[in-house]
């Protein structure tokens, strides 16, 4: 069974630029949540997304946003990027929304933004 | 304002030894907490979890205890190997189908041969 991936792995972006990143969970799997990474905070929540709906949100602002397609792919969006949103971007898949816990993340896109 | 602590960034312990890992919490809601463990160039993997109506959870080296009255967790490995070197992460989240996940900054464990 194939892992979580995300694609890019790697990503460089100027200031105000924007960016998208994708997601692709386990074969069947429906949620899928987004974490940002950083040294300085550790992982934080950004949003979760099931059946094409947001169901949670962290307290990031309006310039994150994601979606959710039909196949449960998802992809998160960076808009007007600053410096401090240099960062690992984890995103972890589940069967279902408002599970226990997250089991499986994908690698991460590193994103760094000069 | 930080809700799941892990005030030591790093931990370095001999093979064979036991390895502490602590967490400390601040919101009184939260009733399940987790690790996470994570390798360079990969994603955190989930490693175990205790509710709050436990004191005690084990899962073959690991054991997570919870003393819930002092908001303190902590991640027992024994014997600790060097293939445990990573850095590991303590989660919590409180009740609610909802609920998200709240996660301390980790702790960078190395076992040494």
């Amino acid at each position: 069974k194939a892992g979580v991936t995300q694609t890019p792995r790697y990503l460089i972006k100027t200031r105000g630029q924007q960016v998208t990143l994708s997601c692709s969970p386990i074969s069947g799997h429906r949620s899928v949540s987004w974490y940002q990474q950083t040294p300085g905070q550790g992982l934080q929540f950004l949003f979760e997304y099931f059946s094409e709906t947001q169901r949670n949100k962290g307290n990031f602002p309006g310039r994150f946003s994601g979606r959710q397609f039909s196949n449960s792919r998802s992809e998160m969006n960076v808009s007007t990027l600053e410096l401090g949103d240099s960062a690992l971007y984890l995103c972890a898949s589940s069967l279902a929304s408002g599970g226990i816990h997250p089991s499986f993340f994908g690698p991460g896109t590193r994103l760094t933004v000069l | 304002d930080q809700q799941v602590k892990q005030n030591s960034p790093s931990l370095s312990v001999q093979e064979g030894r036991i390895s502490i890992l602590n967490c400390d919490y601040t919101n009184s809601m939260f009733d399940y907490f987790l690790w996470y463990k994570k390798y360079p160039a990969e994603g955190p993997t989930f490693l175990i979890s205790i509710s709050s109506i436990k004191d005690k959870n084990e899962d073959g080296r690991f054991t997570v205890f919870l003393n819930k009255s002092a908001k303190h967790l902590s991640l027992h490995i024994v014997p600790s190997q060097p293939g445990d070197s990573a850095v590991y992460f303590c989660a919590a989240r409180p009740t609610g189908a909802n609920s998200k996940l709240t996660f301390g900054k980790g702790i960078t464990l190395s076992v040494r041969p």
